[in-house]
């Protein structure tokens, strides 16, 4: 069964930095692209960042390029997204996702201060 | 890269038949076989439906179908029961970044 859990969400204030990480089991986790996807209160569903099995193609949205970075640890079959100068507007719900199908319950991240 | 253009909300009485638009462009759904359909529940993560514009996922009853035309997407869900009342995004691959998703439908079972 596949699992993805996310971890690393809080409240942080803004200009600050927060390491979000998610644990993958039950699939080759090594063998599959992965996505950050986050949604912010009461809103819908916005794409975030994009890694590839290897590492070797990444990809961000205009709204965070820049201030996150995505990295995964294919040892440890675990992605991250670091980031960093956090504003109001990442307030969020902040999933991670197996290529498009799976996806993790999600983690919250509050920017306030 | 703009978000895909469904419909806010789409209601239906049990046993009806609905359908939901997903509006984009020749650069992603209509460029594209690469879209998908997620289900939400309140409080939950999205669920995947349909992929690759009319395929469904082990699981997934066969209720609910995925089709085409030009650069609009379409989610048919036939056989309405209350358990579909949720929201619903379509997503597209782009000629610019892997995914943009779709503005959301609220779908409600009268």
């Amino acid at each position: 069964e596949v699992q993805l859990v996310e971890s690393g969400g809080g409240l942080v204030q803004p200009g600050g930095s927060l390491r979000l990480s998610c644990a993958a089991s039950g699939f080759t986790f090594s063998s599959y692209s992965m996505n950050w996807v986050r949604q912010a209160p009461g809103k819908g569903l916005e794409w975030v960042s994009y890694i590839s099995s290897s590492s070797s193609t990444i990809y961000y949205a205009d709204s965070v390029k820049g201030r996150f970075t995505i990295s995964r640890d294919n040892a440890k079959n675990s992605l991250y997204l670091q980031m960093n100068s956090l504003r109001d507007e990442d307030t969020a719900v902040y999933y991670c996702a197996k290529g498009i199908d799976y996806w993790g319950q999600g983690t919250l991240v509050t920017v306030s201060s | 890269q703009s978000a895909l253009t469904q419909p806010a909300s789409v209601s239906g009485s049990p046993g009806q038949s609905i359908t939901i638009s997903c509006t984009g462009t020749s650069s992603d759904v209509g460029g594209y076989n690469y879209v998908s359909w997620y289900q939400q529940h309140p409080g939950k993560a999205p669920k995947l439906m349909i992929y690759e514009v009319s395929n469904r996922p082990s699981g997934v009853p066969d209720r609910f179908s995925g089709s085409k035309s030009g650069n609009t997407a379409s989610l048919t869900i036939s056989g309405l029961q209350a358990e579909d009342e949720a929201d619903y995004y379509c997503s597209s691959y782009t000629s610019s970044i892997p995914y943009v998703f779709g503005t959301g439908t609220k779908v409600t079972v009268l």
